[in-house]
């Protein structure tokens, strides 16, 4: 079976250019987040969805950062205009249902796709 | 305030050799506490998930605690590899507002040398 597909691994672009990441959940799982990871710390929520509703948006910065889910399935996340402190990798994860969950809140990652803004 | 701190930042041990990896956290109420591996370059990988009720559980080489009361885990690596050099990141779950929140620590960085 095949993990969370994220595109493109690696990107690298000047400030305030756009830039665009995708992620492909495992079949099946309803729930999909996109988390920020800095250098060394733990990841950090953006935004979870459940099906094609975004539950979860209060860490995403509105200003620049956005995100889309059409059909509940794949999902894109837009930066628009890059700053340099958006230098990260950024995580897609999905599960089956509610994350946390003893039954089935284990969430399986992508490779991520790694960031930096010049 | 939810948090996880998680202990030492970062470990260096030869192969072969056992360690331990604190993670201390500060979540209410409680539902679960999951280790993730993750090594560089990748995504993390789920290594275990420990339940209020549930003290220890192992996975092969790894073995996972929880004491609830203190609100500490640890998870400790028998016979270190190569291949364990990765970040080791603490997740604990709460319940909080109809869903369960997940809460990350920063991680441990263990490096093993040959």
């Amino acid at each position: 079976e095949a993990g969370v597909v994220q595109s493109p691994r690696y990107k690298i672009i000047e400030k305030k250019q756009p830039v665009a990441f995708w992620c492909n959940p495992i079949s099946g799982h309803n729930t999909l987040y996109w988390y920020l990871q800095n250098l060394g710390q733990g990841p950090e929520l953006l935004i979870r969805y459940e099906n094609e509703e975004a539950v979860d948006d209060s860490q995403l910065p509105k200003d620049r950062f956005s995100a889309e889910r059409l059909k509940g399935v794949d999902s894109t996340l837009k930066i628009q205009p890059a700053e340099l402190g958006d230098s990260a990798v950024y995580l897609c994860a999905s599960s089956l249902g509610v994350a946390g969950g003893p039954d089935t809140g284990e969430l399986f990652f992508g490779e991520g796709s790694r960031l930096t803004v010049l | 305030k939810n948090q996880v701190e998680q202990s030492p930042q970062s470990l260096i041990i030869l192969e072969g050799k056992n360690c331990t990896l604190q993670c201390n956290y500060t979540v209410s109420p409680f539902s679960n506490l999951r280790w993730y591996k993750q090594d560089t370059g990748r995504g993390p990988v789920s290594l275990t998930i420990m339940t209020f009720s549930e003290n220890t559980k192992s996975n092969g080489r790894y073995t996972a605690t929880l004491d609830a009361d203190t609100k500490q885990s640890s998870l400790h690596i028998t016979a270190s590899q190569l291949s364990d050099s990765a970040s080791y990141i603490c997740v604990v779950s709460a319940w909080t507002g109809g869903y369960n929140k997940l809460i990350f620590g920063a991680g441990t960085r263990l490096a093993v040398h040959p």
